[in-house]
């Protein structure tokens, strides 16, 4: 299993593009999401799903759109990128939500310029 | 906001010393997990305690849940220098699916 898996490693954007971080998991979780984290700070959440077909917001998702039409793939959507989204994605993945352990992703990291 | 707030921030201890983490939190929860971050990499997952849990072991962690005051500490026993990383705790919040991070402490052990 190669687990959860992020494309692209690495991106530079500028202000007002428009991208799209994969994610992939092949471990049939229903549970994803996606957190983003700053320097010094812990991950904030900004959107999950607990399954195909359905998603919800978290805690940072103004900025952001997720869709889930596989149990696969998790895709996170930047509309129109701003300098105060340079961060670390993370994508991650369990069997349900919260109840197991979530499998992480080793991370986009995006600088908008 | 963040769900749950680790303490200290950052710790430096010496190979073989215990190192004690605690995390605090705000509302009910269903579980408490542990993650440990090496730099630059993805969150590994450490350990959960569920909310009718106080003790958990696992190797040299040992983890306590006091849901009375809503807080958590891990203990990792005799560090080794490859436990050097960022430490998160993470709520699953009573009846509801996201779950929040703290903000970390970084554990420093020096060889």
């Amino acid at each position: 299993n190669a687990g959860v898996t992020q494309t692209p490693k690495f991106q530079v954007l500028k202000t007002g593009q428009s991208m799209t971080l994969q994610c992939a998991q092949d471990m049939n979780h229903e549970y994803m999401s996606w957190y983003r984290q700053d320097p010094g700070m812990g991950l904030r959440l900004i959107h999950y799903s607990v399954g195909a077909g359905i998603t919800d917001q978290g805690e940072v998702p103004n900025g952001y759109n997720v869709s889930r039409s596989t149990t696969e793939d998790f895709p996170l959507r930047l509309l129109s990128a701003a300098p105060s989204q340079t961060s670390v994605y993370f994508c991650a993945s369990s069997a349900t939500s919260g109840e197991e352990t979530q499998y992480f992703g080793p991370g986009t990291r995006l600088l908008v310029l | 906001s963040q769900q749950g707030e680790e303490d200290p921030q950052a710790l430096s201890i010496q190979e073989g010393e215990n190192a004690t983490m605690n995390c605090s939190y705000k509302t009910s929860i269903n579980n408490l997990q542990w993650y440990r971050q090496n730099s630059g990499r993805g969150l590994v997952h450490l350990i959960l305690i569920r909310s009718n849990e106080r003790e958990k072991h696992s190797g040299r962690l040992r983890v306590t849940l006091d849901t009375s005051k809503k807080s958590s500490s891990l203990l990792i026993t005799a560090s080794r220098a490859a436990d050097t990383a960022s430490y998160f705790c993470a709520t699953d919040r009573y009846n509801n699916n996201d779950m929040r991070f703290g903000a970390g402490t970084r554990l420093t052990v020096k060889p």
